[in-house]
């Protein structure tokens, strides 16, 4: 398995671009988490889904939109990106049932800088 | 909403030494769970050590161990004989009940010093 995967592992973006950050995760897990990372702070939740279709958002969802067609795909959506958007961004994921206190495994993260 | 607080941004030690970080929580649930997770510089997030409100006895994991005190809300991490690869930023986080998102404290630099 290769777990969670997010690409880019990089980008930069002007003021006002779009992008979607992609995340993948091949553990057929039910449940999918965006957070994201600013520099010298914890993670904070930006969304989350409990399964495709069903989608809610986090601590601090401005600026961003998900969706969740498929138990696998969980893509992050940045429409006018803007200098305040500059951060890690990680993806989760954690299954239905089963595992000790069903782990939440992240991927590698992406650095994002909006300029 | 639930607030999860480290007081320590940075601490040091020697190797082969012992560290604790500190984390205290607030939260209204009686039922939940809490984690340490390290970020090396690789940025990956590996969970350390994770321990269930439910359950009195104190979580080890080979060198890691935590002194939970459930109604200090206080949930510490104790690193043993530390190693040069122990240095990290060092997350803590709660999570009300299982599959809910996790809330994280601001971290904890640690150095280890050869």
């Amino acid at each position: 398995n290769a777990g969670v995967t997010q690409t880019p592992k990089f980008r930069i973006l002007k003021i006002g671009q779009s992008m979607t950050l992609q995340c993948t995760q091949d553990m057929n897990h039910n449940y999918m988490y965006w957070y994201r990372q600013d520099p010298g702070m914890g993670l904070k939740l930006i969304y989350y889904s409990v399964g495709a279709g069903i989608t809610d958002k986090g601590e601090v969802p401005n600026g961003y939109n998900v969706s969740r067609s498929t138990t696998e795909d969980f893509p992050l959506r940045l429409e006018l990106a803007a200098p305040s958007q500059t951060s890690v961004y990680f993806c989760a994921s954690s299954p239905l049932a089963g595992g000790p206190i069903y782990e939440q495994y992240f991927g590698p993260g992406t650095r994002l800088t909006v300029t | 909403a639930q607030t999860v607080t480290q007081s320590q941004p940075e601490m040091s030690v020697q190797e082969a030494e012992t560290v604790t970080l500190s984390c205290t929580y607030d939260t209204s649930e009686s039922d939940y769970y809490l984690f340490w997770y390290k970020q090396p510089p690789s940025r990956q997030m590996i969970l350390v050590i994770r321990q269930e409100a439910y359950k009195q006895q104190n979580a080890t994991e080979n060198r890691f161990s935590v002194n939970f005190q459930k109604a200090a809300k206080s949930f510490s991490l104790k690193i043993s004989d530390s190693q040069l690869g122990d240095a990290a930023m060092y997350f803590c986080a709660y999570r009300r009940r299982r599959n809910t998102p996790l809330v994280f404290g601001k971290g904890t630099r640690l150095s280890v010093i050869a």
